[in-house]
């Protein structure tokens, strides 16, 4: 079973602490995202690789970065994790085209 | 503005009955509408993807229609079980990038007994 893995479910940091949430596919896309999902609003992109060392902004990378250094590992970055980031962050991989998205299960970050 | 429209917000049935959930899109230019089922706490999973020429579509008990006239999609949902009770989204892909996707805010469907 094709899987999009995420590091954690939860996570609990602090104002100013570097968050870093990590996602790993095992499908050889080469296509991965992330999103953040607030109530009321649907999944936002953050950020975007369609391939190694590749990355796009998304709809709202501010506050974020990201870091793709192998094909199945997609990284995103709080560097300085503020309040305002407390959401469900979603990963996902593509192959492309038509084919569809495989979300990961989410990770629920709280800053506090 | 690309924008997707789902409605209802929210919707209960009893366990049994059927349900259908709309979608409307201003998205252009059109490459594919896809319907994902979200679990309270979990990530989306799809259901279906229809392209421009497709009309129907069926997994199991759903099915999802497409009328790129009018822009308007629903899912059809059949003999509901208490395991359908979820988010559905509605999401519309941009042609020419795998990046440009909208989403639409979801219809919150709860089966009762």
């Amino acid at each position: 079973d094709v899987k999009v893995t995420q590091s954690s479910r939860y996570l609990v940091k602090r104002t100013g602490e570097k968050v870093f949430l990590e996602c790993v596919q095992d499908m050889d896309h080469e296509n991965m995202f992330w999103y953040r999902q607030d109530p009321g609003l649907g999944l936002r992109l953050i950020y975007f690789s369609y391939d190694v060392k590749m990355k796009e902004k998304g709809d709202i990378p501010e506050g974020y970065s990201v870091s793709r250094e192998k094909k199945e590992r997609f990284s995103l970055i709080l560097e300085s994790a503020s309040t305002n980031q407390t959401s469900m962050y979603l990963c996902a991989s593509s192959r492309g085209g038509n084919y569809g998205y495989t979300f990961g299960s989410g990770t629920r970050l709280t800053v506090v | 503005k690309n924008q997707v429209e789902q409605s209802p917000q929210s919707l209960i049935i009893l366990e049994g009955k059927n349900c259908t959930l709309q979608c409307n899109y201003t998205v252009s230019p059109f490459s594919n509408l896809r319907w994902y089922k979200q679990d309270t706490g979990r990530g989306p999973v799809s259901l279906t993807i229809m392209t421009f020429s497709e009309n129907t579509k069926s997994n199991g008990r759903y099915t999802a229609t497409l009328d790129a006239d009018t822009k308007q999609s629903s899912l059809h949902i059949t003999a509901s079980q208490l395991s359908d009770s979820a988010s559905y989204i509605c999401v519309v892909s941009l042609t020419g990038t795998a990046s440009k996707l909208t989403f639409g805010t979801g219809t919150r469907l709860q089966v009762t007994l």
